[in-house]
């Protein structure tokens, strides 16, 4: 089956650490998208990427990085610079990558930071 | 910029009644406009989506109509189930790789 798998599903990190989400694809779609959704919240941008090692500062990006080193992953680290980074955080991808076409969402990661 | 607003929740509703969740949007140019849903502790599903002016999108009962003249893509199910229970988003594309979402909707449906 084709689809987006975000692991693990639930995160538990300590003030200080940095912690990495994991995001794959097999819908073979050029875009990718990291959200963080907070109680009562719509949807907020992190950081999107276009093509394979090329990515973009969403509206939210500080305290988090990413890479794009291959197409079928997109991985989000949460830095000790994230004040707030207790949240669900939910890995899109879509094809051919204009937010005018549908974006495919992953199951998410729930973070808590201890 | 671009920005959505949804009727707030939560709402709830006995199976079998009328649901309606209003959207309303600003945008600059063409955009698109989506209804995704978000069961208990899951990703988001699409819904529903519609690409220009007097689309209606549809799927398992819900309806959803873009009406340019009002900025609008109120989300409609006739008679909803105990299976409808979720949050609902609207969501808006414009040509600028972003989604803007809503708030969300929380809708319950009692048995």
């Amino acid at each position: 089956d084709g689809g987006i798998t975000q692991s693990p599903k639930y995160l538990f990190r300590k003030e200080g650490q940095n912690v990495t989400l994991s995001c794959e694809q097999n819908l073979n779609h050029d875009a990718m998208y990291w959200y963080r959704q907070d109680p009562g919240q719509g949807l907020r941008l992190i950081y999107y990427s276009q093509i394979v090692n090329d990515f973009q500062k969403g509206d939210i990006a500080e305290g988090y990085s990413v890479s794009r080193e291959k197409k079928e992953s997109f991985p989000l680290t949460v830095t000790s610079a994230q004040k707030n980074p207790t949240a669900f955080y939910l890995c899109a991808s879509s094809q051919p990558g204009r937010s005018t076409d549908t974006q495919y969402f992953g199951p998410g990661t729930r973070l808590t930071v201890l | 910029g671009n920005s959505v607003t949804q009727m707030e929740g939560p709402v709830t509703l006995s199976e079998e009644a009328f649901l309606t969740i209003n959207c309303t949007y600003t945008a600059t140019g063409y955009p698109s406009l989506f209804w995704y849903v978000q069961y208990p502790g899951e990703g988001l599903q699409l819904l529903l989506k519609a690409t220009k002016a007097d689309d209606k999108g549809s799927n398992k009962g819900f309806e959803a109509t873009y009406r340019k003249e009002t900025t609008s893509f109120h989300l409609e199910k006739g008679s909803v189930q105990v299976s409808d229970s979720a949050v609902y988003f609207c969501a808006l594309g414009a040509d600028d790789y972003k989604l803007s979402f809503g708030a969300g909707t929380t809708v319950t449906v009692r048995a």
